[in-house]
């Protein structure tokens, strides 16, 4: 069965700190993997995948198989960074498995 | 607003009672989802839908719980025989096609007492 973990529930960072949201994955095929993102009183929405390779509002995310991990990172955290960050893995691009998510505090 | 639309935003029930969730979709995506979200957890998946056909359903989703999709537009989730651990936002998405990002609507939060 494929499992999403995200071992930090909150991460608290000054701004223009750098930034680190850990997403380890388990899962025996080739997965497809997202980040999500949740503002305060907004719907979650898609921060970026893994297979288009693209910075998204200064965050970026590389796949590593052997670790089987899909950190997202930023170089200098904005208050406006703070929210709910998600990270899910999608089968054969069908049904999402999101991990518990952690929350993202960016501090003036 | 073209995003996907999710009614009643909340809803209140008694245990044992019967609910119906409403999802309306981006205009001409083909897949519709259900997931519930838990406090403290991350969305699990429920079902999907390709047009109106139902293509798979979670272990989650007991007999008490039934989703359509008729005429491949908007979709409805119901629950009978609500239990207090149905409480939980229930959240619908919606892609273009199978390999498109799926696009999330604002939830259904679900209290049962």
């Amino acid at each position: 069965a494929q499992r999403v973990t995200q071992p930090e529930k909150l991460l608290s960072v000054f701004k223009g700190a750098p930034v680190e949201l850990k997403c380890n994955y388990s899962y025996s095929g080739s997965p497809e993997l997202f980040w999500y993102v949740q503002y305060s009183r907004q719907r979650l929405q898609l921060l970026l995948r893994h297979i288009s390779r693209e910075s998204i509002k200064g965050f970026t995310a590389d796949l590593n198989k052997g670790e089987t991990s899909f950190h997202l990172k930023k170089p200098f955290a904005q208050e406006e960074d703070s929210a709910m960050y998600y990270c899910a893995l999608s089968e054969g691009y069908s049904t999402l498995t999101f991990g518990k998510g952690t929350m993202l505090l960016v501090s003036p | 607003d073209t995003g996907v639309s999710q009614n009643p935003r909340h809803k209140i029930t008694k245990r044992g009672q019967n609910v119906t969730f409403r999802c309306d979709p981006i205009s001409e995506h083909n897949r519709l989802y259900w997931y519930r979200q838990t406090l403290g957890q991350g969305p699990e998946f429920l079902t999907y839908f390709q047009n109106e056909a139902q293509l798979e359903k979670s272990r989650l989703l007991s007999d008490r719980f039934s989703a359509e999709r008729p005429k491949g537009s908007f979709s409805t989730l119901e629950i009978q025989r609500t239990e207090q651990g149905d409480s939980a936002m229930y959240l619908c998405a919606s892609s273009l096609s199978w390999a498109d990002t799926q696009y999330f609507g604002p939830g259904t939060r679900l209290t049962v007492l």
